[in-house]
């Protein structure tokens, strides 16, 4: 089992929709936990960190579970420009675990 | 000032030649990471930094060596690579530590190895 586990997608959403992405990790340890966006032929952009009494900023609210070890990225009324891979990132003690990455496309 | 700069933003080498990545921040922090990304997948862990002292080696061939002069500078020198080492290579850094550290990365430097 991967460390953190994301859904790949693309997910394919019109403008103006909501979307949700989830992300799993499996040590339970995990200290700190961050959402990333990247866009093609980019580096990856912080997001926002996640914490433990969820976080909103803008169009985006973040989400921990820490009994069930996941975290949630909501993005409401989604824009021509949120078109990227969002990346799940998990701190362990010394190093920091990337997910997979789930690409968004929002369609005019 | 949220900024880690990388330079050279491209770079064309062939194998038998050496050459440096450089990379550098002035945000304080004392953590700093190499990362290899391939296309479509996410960044790999290569090496990391802490308090200029190397903490983290991912098992990388010894064809790459990192370096880390002093608190704001990080270099990578490369010699003899092998075309599958073309990628684009990330730097990143953060404060040390455990506590909720983000993490803020370089825009890369594109490698092609011919």
């Amino acid at each position: 089992r991967k460390e953190v586990e994301q859904d790949p997608g693309p997910f394919n959403v019109p403008e103006g929709a909501t979307v949700a992405f989830n992300c799993t990790y499996s040590n339970s340890a995990s200290q700190s936990f961050f959402w990333y966006r990247q866009d093609c032929r980019k580096e990856p952009k912080l997001l926002m960190s996640v914490y433990s009494s969820g976080n909103e900023d803008g169009r985006f609210t973040a989400q921990l579970n820490r009994a069930s070890q996941y975290i949630s990225l909501l993005i409401r009324d989604s824009k021509l420009s949120d078109s990227a891979t969002y990346l799940c990132v998990v701190r362990g003690t010394y190093k920091y675990i990337f997910g997979t990455g789930t690409r968004l496309k929002v369609l005019a | 000032d949220t900024e880690v700069t990388q330079t050279p933003k491209h770079l064309v080498m062939g194998m038998t030649n050496k050459k440096s990545l450089k990379c550098e921040q002035h945000m304080g922090h004392r953590a700093m990471y190499w990362y290899k990304q391939k296309a479509k997948k996410p960044p790999e862990l290569m090496f990391v930094y802490s308090y200029e002292k190397l903490s983290i080696n991912e098992s990388v061939p010894s064809r790459f060596s990192p370096e880390c002069p002093n608190s704001s500078l990080l270099n990578l020198h490369l010699h003899a690579l092998q075309p599958e080492d073309s990628a684009l290579y990330l730097c990143a850094s953060s404060q040390a530590g455990t506590s909720y550290n983000e993490q803020f990365f370089g825009p890369g430097t594109r490698l092609t190895v011919l």
